[in-house]
């Protein structure tokens, strides 16, 4: 079965530092794809990016980055000159497109990253 | 530009109370589904649905019924409200149900008392 860790339950950074938030993913399929969803203290899900299984080109988006490494599984994202508004819980997600559920069930989620930029 | 609504954003039940939580999609997406998110625990999923007239069931379907009968709508219905249902819940949309981007409403915080 899939499955999502994502190991800090809590990161604080001061403004304008870098920051990494790790996911590490298990999966039996070889074709998956990886997302990163942000969730603001307003309480929506707010989607990031979505990454397939046979793309491991890195991707940059203004401050923000991932790194996709199949060889260690993991998806890591990166937040550079960090801003208080990036102050959320950042979620880690995976979904399968396997034989058995062909992704019909849906997303399997990390327990999240609690992100506090302070001023 | 309404994407997913959900409506009640805010609901508080009594144990053994029925209700349902309305989610509409305008985006013609033939997956929906329904996650409840609780302190620590990330996002489990509850339903899902992969077109009008067929549902199945997530993780943690216990207590919870569903629905599809057109492609925009797919309600959640608590049957008998527990305590245990106190959470907040999130219905998603996709085009299908692999690969593609999965968009979520703005969520419902149910408590039951």
């Amino acid at each position: 079965a899939q499955k999502v860790t994502q190991a800090q339950t809590e990161i604080s950074v001061v403004e304008k530092e870098d920051v990494t938030l790790d996911c590490v993913y298990e999966t039996r399929d070889t074709t998956y794809y990886l997302f990163w969803y942000k969730q603001p203290p307003s309480g929506e899900l707010v989607f990031l990016i979505r990454r397939n299984s046979f793309d491991e080109q890195n991707e940059i988006s203004g401050r923000y980055s991932w790194n996709f490494q199949k060889s260690t599984s993991s998806f890591n994202f990166t937040i550079t000159a960090s801003q208080v508004v990036d102050s959320a819980v950042y979620f880690c997600a995976l979904s399968e497109a396997g034989s058995t559920g062909g992704g019909a069930d849906g997303l399997t989620f990390g327990k999240g990253t609690h992100l506090i930029i302070q001023p | 530009n309404a994407g997913v609504t959900q409506t009640p954003k805010f609901q508080v039940l009594k144990t053994g109370q029925s209700m349902t939580l309305q989610c509409a999609q305008d985006m013609n997406h033939e997956y929906m589904s329904w996650y409840r998110q609780d302190p620590g625990m990330g996002l489990r999923l509850i339903h899902y649905s992969v077109g009008a007239g067929i549902t199945d069931q997530g993780e943690v379907p216990n207590g919870y019924n569903v629905s599809r009968s057109t492609t925009e709508d797919f309600p959640l219905r608590l049957l008998s409200a527990a305590p245990s249902q106190t959470s907040v819940y999130f219905c998603a949309s996709s085009y299908t149900f692999s690969g593609n981007t999965i968009y979520f409403g703005e969520g419902s915080w149910l408590t039951v008392v």
